[in-house]
């Protein structure tokens, strides 16, 4: 079946620092991959999402390339805010599984002034 | 993009009662999908509902503790039933259109 593994946290991190969130997947078919993001007492959002291989995600500062090869969703900030402190959740859909999101374990990462 | 409502948006309820979510979408879709967060963890999917027919329940979930209704295209309910203290949790409901999954605010319920 489908999986996602992502780094665990929490990962602390001073402003204007580089974030990195490592995130691998295993697939029987060919997903899309996203990062979903939830903030301190909201629900979860989309923050960026790839649909095949090579494609880059970015939004907000954020980026994320789909890495076939290495099976790979790894999650970039070059240089984070306190408002980035949140809770980052990679997951992937697989057409062939109706499109349900398969979550990885979520991080927590906390970014102080 | 989708709109989606979930009400209650939490509740503090006794052991051995039922809570009903419902859930509200803006546009008319096929599938949704109910999800449960418990605390400090990932989203577990718990069943996808679809209009029409008998929801489709992951391995660990069952009807009659979890019964889902979806009576049209826009909107499910989910009853957690004869709850006990682990199923404190937030249950979101989600809808794919186009390929992304928009989630509702989720209902975070604590059973005591």
């Amino acid at each position: 079946g489908n999986s996602v593994t992502q780094m665990e946290g929490p990962v602390t991190l001073s402003e204007e620092a580089f974030l990195t969130i490592n995130c691998t997947y295993t697939a029987t078919g060919y997903p899309s991959l996203f990062w979903y993001v939830q903030y301190p007492g909201e629900g979860l959002q989309l923050l960026l999402k790839a649909t095949k291989a090579d494609d880059k995600g970015s939004n907000k500062g954020f980026e994320a390339t789909y890495r076939k090869e290495t099976t790979s969703f790894h999650l970039e900030k070059g240089s984070v805010q306190v408002s980035d402190s949140a809770v980052y959740f990679c997951a992937l859909s697989d057409l062939a599984a109706g499109n349900k999101l398969t979550f990885g374990g979520g991080t927590r990462v906390l970014v102080k002034p | 993009s989708a709109v989606i409502s979930q009400k209650p948006s939490r509740d503090i309820c006794q052991r051995g009662t039922s809570l009903t979510i419902q859930c509200q979408v803006d546009s008319q879709v096929t599938m949704m999908f109910w999800y449960r967060q418990q605390p400090g963890q990932s989203l577990t999917l718990i069943a996808t509902a679809n209009q029409g027919s008998e929801a489709t329940y992951e391995s660990g979930f069952v009807i009659d503790k979890f019964p889902i209704s979806r009576p049209n295209l826009t909107f499910s309910t989910l009853t957690v039933s004869n709850m006990s203290p682990e199923d404190s949790s937030i249950y979101l409901c989600s809808v794919s259109l186009t390929g992304e999954a928009f989630f509702g605010q989720g209902t975070r319920l604590t059973v005591v």
